[in-house]
């Protein structure tokens, strides 16, 4: 079974500056994706970025991007010129190759809470 | 328009009631899915549907039942509450066979039982 870890149940970051989250996970498969989501006080879920496990190239959101080691089975998520809206949970989740059918549940991690310091 | 929606977004109830909480997704989507949030905000697959056929089913007790009429809908119907149920449970949906297919979730039914 997949797991998916991270290590910093807070951080806080000055508005307009840059903070990294980090991310790592375990899991055998080599094919699979990666996803960041961002949970607000109204506790709504809402997809911040996705990266397929295949593709060497991090993706990236606006000021959203991420650092994917797959060697290393880290995802790390950056926000840059951080905003007072950005402040949340944000969760790492992993999903199994989709033609693993019958699995195509999302492992979440545990969360990481950002506090945007105005 | 609401892709994922879920009602009601919050229910208090005494213990050992039977409550149900809907879902529906308006985007064409042929797989839906339950998942839980405890107080540690701890998020957890509950069960998975596609096309109206149970999928997965991760160790819950028998006092959850989903049930999906159709491949739009799916219902949480939970009997004989217990204080331990009090969470935020979210309902999503995504396309199986796809690719890159992204889970999008509903807005979260708060419940607190009593």
């Amino acid at each position: 079974a997949q797991t998916v870890t991270q290590s910093q149940p807070e951080m806080s970051v000055q508005e307009a500056e840059t903070v990294t989250l980090s991310c790592t996970y375990d899991t055998s498969e080599s094919d699979y994706y990666l996803f960041w989501y961002k949970q607000p006080p109204s506790r709504q879920m809402i997809l911040v970025i996705r990266q397929e496990a295949y593709k060497q190239q991090n993706a990236t959101e606006n000021r959203f991007s991420v650092n994917f080691q797959k060697a290393a089975k880290s995802f790390s998520l950056k926000i840059s010129d951080s905003q007072l809206g950005d402040a949340a949970m944000y969760f790492c989740a992993y999903r199994s190759d989709p033609s693993n059918f019958g699995n195509e549940k999302l492992t979440f991690g545990t969360g990481t809470r950002l506090t945007i310091i105005p | 328009d609401t892709a994922v929606s879920q009602t009601p977004k919050y229910l208090v109830t005494q213990m050992g009631n039977d409550k149900s909480i809907k879902c529906e997704q308006n985007l064409g989507h042929d797989t839906m899915y339950w998942y839980k949030q405890d107080s540690k905000k701890f998020l957890k697959i509950m069960f998975s549907y596609n096309n109206k056929e149970l999928i997965i089913n991760e160790t819950v007790p028998n006092r959850f039942s989903p049930k999906s009429p159709d491949k739009a809908h799916l219902n949480l119907h939970i009997n004989s509450l217990e204080l331990g149920d009090s969470a935020v449970y979210f309902c999503a949906s995504s396309l199986q066979v796809m690719w890159g297919n992204t889970i999008y979730f509903g807005e979260g039914s708060w419940l607190t039982v009593v």
